[in-house]
């Protein structure tokens, strides 16, 4: 089935490490996003890519690091420098570097905890 | 910068009743998206319905349907015939038609269907 795959479900990270966290899509989709979650918050944006081998910061970047060396993938690494890293992370996509006027699809999350 | 505002942190509804969730935005924009989204327990993001700004007439899909007053930068989502897997946050969002096509999400509204 075509979608978005977001791995792992549950990260945990000790303090001064950076983590990867993995965003797959075989939708065939030139656009992928990450989006970060907090309580009472709506999404915010943390880096966008609308081809491969380029990307954009987002609204919330520091701290984070993306690559997209693939069309299909979309890793997001969460660097130590990133203060306060405990969210859920959202990965989409959608099917053109157009406007977000087709939907945007969202992989099922991340949930990176800080211990 | 476009900012989506979302009043009401949460709502309830009687089963099968109706209920209607607000959302305003701003924008200097003419031609830009509005989006509303479900997210359910499972935290997966689900597109439930889209206005394209330049289009007067108001979305509608199944049981979901939306007032779009683009004067007053009004976009309210109203479900009918409400049900328990209506339950959810539900999510306004924004996006430019063209250029730096970033959804801009409100804060969420969760939504309680009462048996």
């Amino acid at each position: 089935d075509g979608g978005i795959t977001q791995s792992p479900k549950y990260l945990f990270r000790k303090e001064g490490q950076n983590v990867t966290l993995s965003c797959e899509q075989n939708l065939n989709h030139d656009a992928m996003y990450w989006y970060r979650q907090d309580p009472g918050q709506g999404l915010r944006l943390i880096y966008y890519s609308q081809i491969v081998n380029d990307f954009q910061k987002g609204d919330i970047a520091e701290g984070y690091s993306v690559s997209r060396e693939k069309k299909e993938s979309f890793p997001l690494t969460v660097t130590s420098a990133q203060k306060n890293p405990t969210a859920f992370y959202l990965c989409a996509s959608s099917i053109r570097t157009g406007a977000l006027n087709t939907e945007a699809f969202f992989g099922q999350g991340t949930r990176l905890t800080v211990v | 910068a476009q900012t989506v505002t979302q009043s009401q942190p949460e709502m309830s509804v009687q089963e099968a009743e109706t209920v209607t969730l607000s959302c305003t935005y701003d924008t200097s924009e003419s031609d830009y998206y509005l989006f509303w989204y479900k997210q359910p327990p499972s935290r997966q993001m689900i597109l439930v319905i889209r206005q394209e700004a330049y289009k007067q007439q108001n979305a509608t899909e199944n049981r979901f349907s939306v007032n779009f007053q683009k004067a007053a930068k009004s976009f309210s989502l109203k479900i009918s015939d409400s049900q328990l897997g209506d339950a959810a946050m539900y999510f306004c969002a924004y996006a430019p038609n063209f250029g730096n096509e970033k959804l801009t999400f409100g804060t969420g509204t969760r939504l309680t269907i009462i048996p």
